[in-house]
């Protein structure tokens, strides 16, 4: 079976401190693909990053940083210096067959001045 | 417009009322998904498209869903005989061909069954 938890329901933090919204992924596949996203109040997914299994390498985009640990089955993400702009649900999704996305249910982050 | 649109933003329908949603995809994407995200959860599929062969339909949750893209770009889900279970917001990804595996999201239509 494949799944996503996405333990944290809700973070709250104040301007300028650093968050990490913890994902755990479950899958039987060798190779398989992660995904972060982003909703802003507005309602639309904005996509954020996407890694395959075989590269282990962290990535840094800006204040942005992911961090994949298969021996772990986690798919981390830190926001540095947070900002009020950061205040969203952020879903980790996990590829299924035919290219679905399995989502798990979220952690809503808020920052607060 | 660049990005996938979805209409009406809004929608209420009194239990029992059938509905119809829209969605344009990224002009080319080949891939159509669409997906329904109850208040507070994430996203759950419920089917795909490739070009206008719906190859997935796992995840449509009874019989009162249907879901079609006759021409390979423009999708609709129909919703029969709504049930006040069926509010949710309903979601249209498009992706691209190829090894670009990352979806882009619509804006979702609000669905509100009386």
């Amino acid at each position: 079976a494949q799944k996503v938890t996405q333990a944290q329901t809700e973070i709250s933090v104040v301007e300028k401190e650093d968050v990490t919204l913890d994902c755990v992924y479950e899958t039987r596949d060798t190779t398989y693909y992660l995904f972060w996203y982003k909703q802003p109040p507005s309602g639309e997914l904005v996509f954020l990053i996407r890694r395959n299994s075989f590269d282990e390498q962290n990535e840094i985009s800006g204040r942005y940083s992911w961090n994949f640990q298969k021996s772990t089955s986690s798919f981390n993400f830190t926001i540095t210096a947070s900002q009020v702009v950061d205040s969203a649900v952020y879903f980790c999704a996990l590829r299924g067959g035919y290219n679905k996305l399995i989502f798990g249910a979220g952690t809503r982050l808020a920052v607060h001045p | 417009g660049a990005g996938v649109s979805q209409s009406p933003r809004y929608k209420v329908a009194k239990r029992g009322q059938d509905v119809a949603l829209r969605c344009d995809p990224i002009s080319g994407h080949v891939s159509l998904f669409w997906y329904q995200q109850a208040l507070g959860q994430g996203p759950e599929f419920l089917t795909y498209f490739q070009n206008e062969a719906q190859l997935d339909k796992s995840g449509l949750p009874s019989d009162r869903f249907f879901a079609e893209r006759p021409e390979g770009s423009v999708s609709t889900l129909k919703i029969q005989r709504t049930q006040q279970e069926d509010s949710a917001v309903y979601l249209c990804a498009s992706r691209a061909s190829g090894t670009s595996y990352e979806q882009y999201f619509g804006p979702g239509t609000r669905l509100t069954v009386t």
